[in-house]
């Protein structure tokens, strides 16, 4: 069973620095990443699928990259409404789906 | 617009049983598998079970196989979830979402099913 880890848990940023958020698997993954935003009390939401799509709706500061084993979410300058969880999640055969732990991004 | 809604949370014994329920609308219910994800307080997410769209296969995670069933009625765009032998594990907000061309897509607000004594 494939393993998803994210680093760091904790990234602490002011407003218009750029995050950079990274997904490692623990062997290579033939499939796709997808990413996924959640803030306090609601729900996660698609951001990133076949690990460089943009979701429909989704600001282009978003934007994701990688293959193998390391893959990266990064957000090009951070907004107020961008500080949140942002979880990865790997599917290696349907319907079986694998999240990471999640990297919490909040205002320095 | 899809829209997702959970509802048949509650507070509930240890050893008891409990049916969430998922109200669909704004797209093709029948079309699309299903998924219920779930995340227990202050936690991270966890996949629990799925459901394919025509013919309905169901599957499900280690934690809960053989405790919970899957279900829907395409008929009437839900998609159930019944939980039985309920730990204080399962104690999370449980979320039903679409799956499409191979990923979890939308999601509905979640459900609080609380486990405990």
């Amino acid at each position: 069973e494939i393993v998803l880890t994210q680093s760091p848990a904790t990234l602490s940023l002011s407003p218009g620095e750029r995050a950079t958020l990274s997904c490692r698997a623990s062997q290579s993954v033939s499939g796709s990443l997808t990413w996924f935003q959640q803030k306090p009390g609601q729900a996660p939401r698609l951001l990133i699928y076949d690990t460089s799509t943009r979701a429909t709706g989704i600001p282009a500061r978003f934007s994701g990259s990688g293959s193998g084993t390391d893959f990266t979410l990064s957000i090009s300058s951070l907004e107020p409404e961008d500080f949140a969880v942002y979880y990865c999640q790997h599917r290696s055969s349907w319907p079986r789906v694998t999240f990471g732990p999640g990297t919490k991004v909040d205002i320095k | 617009e899809v829209q997702l809604l959970e509802s048949g949370g509650g507070l509930v014994l240890p050893g008891g049983s409990l049916t969430l329920s998922c109200s669909a609308s704004g797209f093709t219910f029948g079309n699309f598998a299903m998924n219920w994800v779930r995340q227990a307080p202050g936690k991270g997410l966890e996949w629990v079970s799925s459901i394919g769209s025509h013919y309905g296969s169901p599957y499900y995670g280690d934690s809960v196989r053989g405790r919970f069933t899957i279900s829907r009625d395409n008929s009437k765009d839900m998609l159930y979830l019944q939980m039985s032998s309920l730990t204080v594990e399962d104690t999370a907000v449980y979320y039903c979402a679409t799956d499409v061309a191979g990923h979890i897509s939308d999601w509905g607000q979640g459900t609080l099913v609380t486990v405990s004594s």
